[in-house]
């Protein structure tokens, strides 16, 4: 398997322009999950799905962002408009979830830079 | 917020030498994992230790988990340039896995 996949791998875009980062977890994996790193607040939390349904957004900061799993082997993360402080490494993970142990696997991550 | 303290939250140390990271937790858990991240790169998992386990090994690493202090810590022996990351130890419930800034681990050569 090649892992999970996401892109782009760097994004570039001028504030109030529509952003879509894109993942495909690993095949047979039922769990998803997107969060986001900078450098002040960590490695956030955004979503979840199981099974392609969403179960917690809690962590998604605003309406602006929004996330799709219309299949099992695809996700999309999108912002719109995007703001400089949505600048950060947005990094997708899939796992396989069963009782006593949820082993996440990362993406590379897709840097995304609003100017 | 179910996120636990790591510590310390930056670490230098020569090669060769031993490196050793503390993180505690907040709520109960069935395991524990600990995840490097490479500059640049997504997080890669290291070692998973389950609650009624006590000690780990895996390699240069070391886990022991202390559930009635609600710690762990990670233990690398004979370190080496290539170790220098940051190390997390997320804490969660229900699959949901929350992770803190993590600690930065630096080895000299």
């Amino acid at each position: 398997d090649a892992g999970v996949i996401q892109s782009p791998r760097h994004e570039v875009t001028e504030m109030g322009q529509e952003v879509t980062l894109r993942c495909k977890p690993i095949s047979g994996h039922d769990y998803l999950f997107w969060y986001r790193q900078t450098m002040m607040r960590g490695l956030e939390l955004l979503i979840y799905f199981n099974n392609n349904v969403p179960i917690d957004d809690s962590g998604m900061p605003e309406d602006r962002f929004s996330a799709k799993m219309p299949n099992a082997s695809f996700s999309t993360l999108k912002i719109q408009p995007s703001e400089p402080r949505d600048s950060a490494v947005y990094f997708c993970a899939s796992s396989h979830g069963y009782s006593g142990a949820n082993v996440l696997t990362f993406g590379a991550g897709s840097r995304l830079t609003v100017l | 917020s179910q996120q636990g303290e790591e510590d310390p939250q930056a670490l230098s140390i020569q090669e060769g030498e031993n490196a050793t990271m503390n993180c505690s937790y907040k709520t109960s858990i069935n395991n524990l994992q600990w995840y490097r991240q490479n500059s640049g790169r997504g997080l890669v998992h290291l070692i998973l230790i389950r609650s009624n386990e006590r000690e780990k090994h895996s390699g240069r690493l070391r886990v022991t988990l202390d559930t009635s202090k609600k710690s762990s810590s990670l233990l690398i022996t004979a370190s080496r340039a290539a170790d220098t990351a940051s190390y997390f130890c997320p804490s969660g419930a229900n699959s949901k896995l929350t992770f803190g800034k993590g600690i930065t681990l630096s080895v000299r050569p």
